[in-house]
């Protein structure tokens, strides 16, 4: 059973409008979320993160959003750029440590 | 940002063959993991280890052995490949419970 879901596996924006990229959580001892952009052919890179003890991170362009009674975040990008067309994972760990993945979301900037 | 290594990038090679998958870091951390990610998948831990002579398999079961000498070290092992070994390997280092950084990959096609 996914614990970190990505329900949307594409999203289409135009170019200098707000990018908005969902994930969903189940297990409640989750207390630390990551997000990642990866490129076909390259490994992952880290975006940005934040913690359970916090609801907003934001780091120029791009800001993350948590939810934690809906176990939800998002990530939001603005102004898109054509640059950002790649696939986004986003990630969460708990008392393990350990990072439990989502399928990700392919996000195509159109000019 | 973090430097870490994969080599090679592409591999494809027959079945039955013995093939290790180089991953290398200079940032000393402490921490690595092994990751298998196939495309519209999420990533799953296959391996990981919390520092030199410390190795753990991860939630996905697979057929790979991995060894950590030295610190910034962490080659992987297929002692006889199979075609359901087709897959991207990600390797990935992380000082303490942090973001994890992520090298370039390694595409592998079992024939």
């Amino acid at each position: 059973d996914q614990q970190v879901k990505q329900n949307s596996p594409s999203l289409s924006v135009q170019e200098g409008r707000i990018s908005i990229l969902n994930c969903d959580y189940t297990n409640s001892m989750f207390d630390y979320f990551l997000w990642y952009k990866k490129y076909p052919a390259e490994g992952p890179t880290f975006l940005i993160s934040i913690s359970s003890i916090k609801d907003k991170n934001e780091d120029g362009r791009f800001t993350v959003f948590l939810n934690k009674s809906a176990k939800h975040l998002s990530l939001h990008i603005v102004p898109s750029q054509p640059g950002d067309s790649a696939v986004y994972f986003c990630a969460a760990s708990g008392s393990n440590y350990q990072l439990i993945w989502g399928a990700g979301t392919k996000l195509i900037i159109k000019p | 940002e973090a430097d870490i290594y994969q080599t090679p990038r592409y591999l494809v090679i027959g079945t039955g063959k013995k093939i290790t998958l180089e991953c290398s870091q200079t940032m000393g951390h402490d921490k690595m993991y092994w990751y298998q990610q196939d495309p519209g998948m999420e990533l799953h831990l296959i391996h990981y280890s919390y520092g030199v002579n410390s190795t753990e398999k991860g939630d996905l079961s697979s057929e790979s052995t991995v060894s950590r000498i030295r610190t910034e070290h962490f080659p992987l092992t297929l002692e006889s490949a199979r075609p359901s070994h087709t897959s991207q390997y990600l390797c990935a280092s992380s000082e303490g419970w942090g973001a994890q950084y992520f090298g370039p990959g390694t595409r592998l096609t079992v024939t």
